[in-house]
């Protein structure tokens, strides 16, 4: 079965300082693919980045950073110079495809790294 | 401008009462899902859709109904025999296929009262 296992709960910082967000994974599917979500207070989840099993080139996107392992089946989330508007829930997801086939593909989700970036 | 809308944003039920929350999308998505968070759960598929007129329990489902009579709709029954009811609940779409990621809704948060 799939997993995606978000280790830390809660994570406080003071503005400008870097954080990493750790991911790994399980699934026994050679093509997958992860996700990252923020939930700000607002509730609504916003998408921030897509990554395939076969790209396991690392991506810049401003303060953002993503370092895909496949070895080590983790997918951690940098961000840099952390700014209090970075307050939020982060979630890791895994699509793969559903095992009784067809075209669906359900995300799982970790259970959330709250972010609070304090001035 | 195209998203999911979730109504209504607030929800209180009283207890023994089914309720329904609304989700309509209008980006021509062919799979809708309905999650459930809690704190400290993360989020837990309830059911979702692929096609019209189809949809397949997810993982805890009991208590809830659906129904996908069109493509832009997917309301989610909240039941009596739902146990513990209170709760944030997210609506999410997302084109038939490999690799997409999912757009969300704003949300529902319903208490039970």
């Amino acid at each position: 079965a799939q997993k995606v296992t978000q280790a830390q709960t809660e994570i406080s910082v003071v503005e400008k300082e870097d954080v990493t967000l750790d991911c790994v994974y399980e699934t026994r599917d050679t093509t997958y693919y992860l996700f990252w979500y923020k939930q700000p207070p607002s509730g609504e989840l916003v998408f921030l980045i897509r990554r395939n099993s076969f790209d396991e080139q690392n991506e810049i996107s401003g303060r953002y950073s993503w370092n895909f392992q496949k070895s080590t089946s983790s997918f951690n989330f940098t961000i840099t110079a952390s700014q209090v508007v970075d307050s939020a829930v982060y979630f890791c997801a895994l699509s793969e495809a559903s095992r009784s086939g067809g075209s669906n593909y359900k995300l799982t989700f970790g259970k959330g790294t709250l972010l609070t970036v304090n001035p | 401008d195209g998203g999911i809308t979730q109504s209504p944003k607030y929800l209180f039920r009283k207890e023994g009462q089914n309720v329904t929350l609304s989700c309509e999308q209008n980006l021509n998505h062919d799979a809708m899902y309905w999650y459930r968070q809690d704190p400290g759960q993360g989020l837990r598929l309830i059911y979702y859709s692929q096609i019209v007129n189809d949809f397949q329990k997810g993982d805890i489902a009991e208590g809830y109904s659906v129904s996908r009579e069109k493509k832009e709709s997917f309301p989610l029954t909240v039941t009596s025999a739902q146990k513990n009811p209170t709760a944030f609940y997210l609506c999410a779409s997302r084109p038939r296929g490999r690799g997409y990621g999912y757009t969300f809704g704003s949300g529902t948060r319903l208490t039970v009262v």
